[in-house]
């Protein structure tokens, strides 16, 4: 079945700098994939997503890079602020099924002051 | 994107009994699932729950144990059963069309 591994499980990064979190994914026929934010007690929220027909998408401070032939994406955060300090979570839809999507199991996000 | 009501947002149960949370979608949408995360986890898939047919369950999890309704295209029941301490966790229901939504999340306790 698919499987999708991410890394770090936790990362601290100076505000002001970048972050990036990896994914890789084993299903090569996956063709979405989408980031999650979820703070403390609250419910995972979309980020941002990226289609297979196109290798990056941009939106602000926020950046997801998709390589099919590696079959692994990232998330990139640039400038980074203390609301940024969050769990991050990938996912890969698994084409053969009814729009499951296969999760990471997520990157604790730490900004340091 | 859709609005996902859950509820309730957190309970506190008595070992063995049950457990019933509720979906509302201020849309239609074909596909519901269910979710469990435990503290500091990702996210593992129930069941998924589709309008007019039986609820699909992964492995692990069986339908004696978390009965799944769907009446219609904006609501869905999750009830977790003969609940014991071990159920304890964050049940997350969630929607898809093109993307997919959260609702809150119930923060169920066993005690």
């Amino acid at each position: 079945g698919e499987n999708v591994e991410q890394h770090p499980s936790t990362l601290s990064v100076q505000e002001g700098d970048s972050a990036v979190i990896k994914c890789t994914y084993s299903d090569s026929a996956s063709n979405y994939f989408p980031w999650y934010k979820q703070e403390l007690g609250k419910r995972p929220q979309l980020i941002i997503d990226i289609r297979s027909n196109v290798g990056e998408k941009k939106d602000q401070r926020i950046a997801v890079t998709l390589n099919k032939t590696a079959k692994h994406f990232s998330l990139h955060i640039t400038e980074t602020q203390p609301e940024d300090s969050a769990v991050y979570f990938c996912a890969a839809l698994y084409v053969d099924s009814n729009y499951q999507l296969i999760w990471g199991a997520g990157t604790k996000l730490i900004i340091k002051p | 994107s859709a609005v996902i009501s859950q509820k309730p947002s957190r309970d506190i149960c008595q070992r063995g009994t049950s457990l019933t949370i509720q979906c509302q979608v201020d849309s239609q949408v074909t596909m519901m699932f269910w979710y469990r995360q435990q503290p500091g986890q990702s996210l593992t898939l129930i069941a998924t729950a589709n309008q007019g047919s039986e609820a699909t369950y992964e492995s692990g999890f069986v339908i004696d144990k978390f009965p799944i309704s769907r009446p219609n295209l904006t609501f869905s029941t999750l009830t977790v059963s003969n609940m014991s301490p071990e159920d304890s966790s964050i049940y997350l229901c969630s929607v898809a069309d093109s993307r997919a939504f959260f609702g809150q999340g119930t923060r169920l306790t066993v005690v």
